[in-house]
């Protein structure tokens, strides 16, 4: 396991049209985050998940977003009825949960709404 | 919540020469750590770091968490490590999600 892979690397979509972003983790990394970077700024907080369950979501993810974890192996990010603010760069990272809590991250997935 | 702020905010190197970036934080944590994302956008680890002092060639770090903040010494730049250099916090509440802060944007000049 060579690391946080993401996928699509890159998406561009019209207006309106739904999107879904693929993570898989780290093997055996029961933590799994989702941030979003905007040009010029750090990455901020999305979402967290503890193995399956989603802990904590911060007030960004407004309600065109969801995130899953099934099985609590690979996420999911969807976007629904995408706007034009919602381009940027979409990173996930997981960590141990156990022992460690440093968090390695993947290439992120870059959205452009058109 | 918890305040990350870097210092400088920009800086531009002539290759060789030496530099400290500063990692200021708002509150207690239980985790550190220095990022450098390049050009395509991956944050590369540099150090995990909640306290002391790491060195990994010619980078090293020092976290005095007693009194919030982290130093990232960077030694005899090279144009490779032009691009943004972030600090990220942790803390044991909300599953130690990571705080960033804006990052200090380096340019090294060959």
């Amino acid at each position: 396991d060579t690391g946080v892979s993401q996928n699509p690397r890159h998406k561009i979509t019209k207006r309106g049209q739904n999107v879904t972003f693929r993570c898989d983790p780290i093997s055996e990394h029961n933590r799994l985050y989702w941030y979003r970077q905007t040009l010029g700024q750090g990455p901020e907080f999305l979402t967290y998940f503890q193995n399956e369950a989603q802990l904590e979501k911060s007030r960004l993810l407004s309600d065109r977003f969801s995130a899953e974890r099934p099985k609590g192996s690979f996420s999911t990010l969807e976007i629904q009825r995408t706007e034009q603010g919602d381009s940027a760069m979409y990173l996930c990272a997981s960590s141990p949960g156990q022992g460690s809590t440093e968090a390695f991250f993947g290439q992120g997935t870059r959205l452009t709404v058109v | 919540g918890i305040q990350v702020e870097q210092s400088p905010p920009d800086l531009i190197l002539q290759e060789g020469a030496n530099s400290t970036l500063r990692c200021n934080f708002s509150d207690s944590v239980n985790n550190l750590q220095w990022f450098h994302q390049n050009p395509w956008g991956q944050l590369i680890n540099l150090f995990y770091i909640p306290s002391g002092t790491k060195q990994n060639g010619r980078l090293s770090a020092t976290t005095v968490a007693t009194e919030r903040y982290s130093l990232l010494y960077i030694s005899s730049s090279q144009t490779t490590d032009s691009g943004v250099y972030f600090c990220a916090v942790a803390r044991n509440t909300g599953g130690f999600k990571t705080i960033f802060g804006a990052g200090t944007r380096l340019f090294v000049k060959a």
